[in-house]
């Protein structure tokens, strides 16, 4: 079974660039999140979908950040534009839509912002 | 909002020794989860706990869920080089959301 595929894996960009990360899930898991992983700390939730929808995005910064699942699969998410702070590693995770969720998590991108 | 506390921060352990890492939450958790993440690599679901004061055993890991479901901890017996990384715990809630913790980052002497 193919796990969660993240592209690309490293970005580099300068500030005041958009950005933007691609997200396929394990087929036939409902749920899907992004979350931003500093250096030394534990992923933090961006936003989750149950399908297409949107279910929380309470934590995703939606001045600079927008995201989009349009057919309920795929996901992709953007930064317009990239500040340093926001380098980091995105991870995209997928679920099968339990409330008890385990997360599959992708390899994740690396973004440096210069 | 659900804060959920890890310690210690790093674990420097002899090859072959014990160790034990914890965590807290600031509200009672609907289930618990532990993840791996090795160096460069992503997080891996080790297990989840569900009921108030389970223990779960693999190999030799062994974790356990707190009897208020606030607290939880993983203890590793017999440490190995393979055992090298980053452990984080994650509660649940009802919410479906899941607060990681900040880890505990394993370091293995030889």
């Amino acid at each position: 079974e193919a796990g969660v595929v993240q592209s690309p894996r490293y970005k580099i960009i300068e500030k005041k660039q958009p950005v933007a990360f691609w997200c396929n899930p394990i087929s036939g898991h409902n749920t899907l999140y992004w979350y931003l992983q500093n250096l030394g700390q534990g992923p933090e939730l961006l936003i989750r979908y149950e399908n297409e929808e949107a279910v929380d995005d309470s934590q995703l910064p939606k001045d600079r950040f927008s995201a989009e699942r349009l057919k309920g699969v795929d996901s992709t998410l953007k930064i317009q534009p990239a500040e340093l702070g926001d380098s980091a590693v995105y991870l995209c995770a997928s679920g099968e839509g339990l409330h008890t969720d385990t997360q599959y998590f992708g390899p994740g991108t690396r973004l440096t912002v210069l | 909002g659900q804060q959920v506390m890890q310690i210690p921060q790093y674990q420097h352990v002899q090859e072959g020794e014990d160790f034990t890492t914890y965590c807290n939450s600031s509200t009672t958790l609907s289930n618990i989860q532990w993840y791996k993440q090795r160096p460069g690599g992503h997080p891996v679901f080790l297990i989840q706990l569900v009921k108030s004061g389970e223990v779960k055993k693999q190999k030799r890991l062994t974790f356990q869920f707190g009897e208020a479901k606030k607290n939880s901890s993983l203890h590793i017996t017999a440490t190995q080089t393979t055992d090298v990384g980053t452990y984080f715990c994650a509660g649940g809630s009802n919410d479906y959301k899941l607060s990681f913790g900040a880890g505990t980052t394993v370091t293995v002497r030889a």
